[in-house]
């Protein structure tokens, strides 16, 4: 059981370059999201979905793209790299609901560097 | 729109200590109480959530919480820490359930021998 898996582990990029950060996952959840953390900010909500063909905004989801074709992949795109992008990116995913049998795992972590 | 708030960014304890790390939510419905920790480089660990019920919630590696509807508080604890807990812990709240959680700014922990 891999849970949530996220590549690439580091990235450096230079400004205006794209780039798309993976995430899958293999527990069947229908919830997925990606945040970013940056230093003394926790985490912040970039984009989420709650299922194959729906997704939406979160809290900053300014020069990030997402789509979800299927329930296990939820990749992330920067569509033109700028160094306010440089952070560690969390994909996380869960199953929907509020029963005591619901869990949510995070994956590893993407450390983004953007020149 | 829900907020979390962490007051202490950096706790120090001797280890064998007691802890309590400190959390306030402002949310205008029933809220979805989250813990997580997040050792050096690592991604995060959930350690314990309270959805409904019983108000002292029970979590992993010996941690608990009590949630205060009153003073819209959701205060991590711990008897006795281990220098193994030294790591940095959020707070947050969901929108329902895992939907939509706003994270606080963290508490970094660090456990002196």
């Amino acid at each position: 059981n891999a849970g949530v898996t996220q590549t690439p582990k580091f990235q450096v990029l230079k400004t205006g370059q794209s780039m798309t950060l993976q995430c899958a996952q293999d527990m069947n959840h229908e919830y997925m999201s990606w945040y970013r953390q940056d230093p003394g900010m926790g985490l912040r909500l970039i984009h989420y979905s709650v299922g194959a063909g729906i997704t939406d905004q979160g809290e900053v989801p300014n020069g990030y793209n997402v789509s979800r074709s299927t329930t296990e992949d939820f990749p992330l795109r920067l569509l033109s790299a700028a160094p306010s992008q440089t952070s560690v990116y969390f994909c996380a995913s869960s199953s929907l609901g509020t029963g005591s049998g619901t869990e949510a795992f995070f994956g590893q972590g993407t450390r983004l560097t953007v020149v | 729109a829900q907020s979390v708030t962490q007051p202490d960014i950096h706790i120090t304890v001797s280890e064998g200590a007691s802890l309590e790390l400190r959390c306030n939510y402002s949310y205008g419905a029933t809220p979805y109480l989250f813990w997580y920790v997040q050792s050096p480089g690592q991604g995060l660990q959930l350690l314990l959530k309270y959805f409904s019920g019983d108000t002292l919630v029970q979590g992993i590696k010996g941690f608990e919480a009590e949630f205060k509807r009153s003073q819209s508080s959701f205060n991590l604890r711990k008897p006795s820490v281990h220098w193994s807990d030294a790591a940095e812990y959020f707070c947050a709240v969901g929108l329902k359930g895992y939907q939509k959680v706003t994270f606080g700014t963290g508490t970094k922990l660090q456990v002196i021998p």
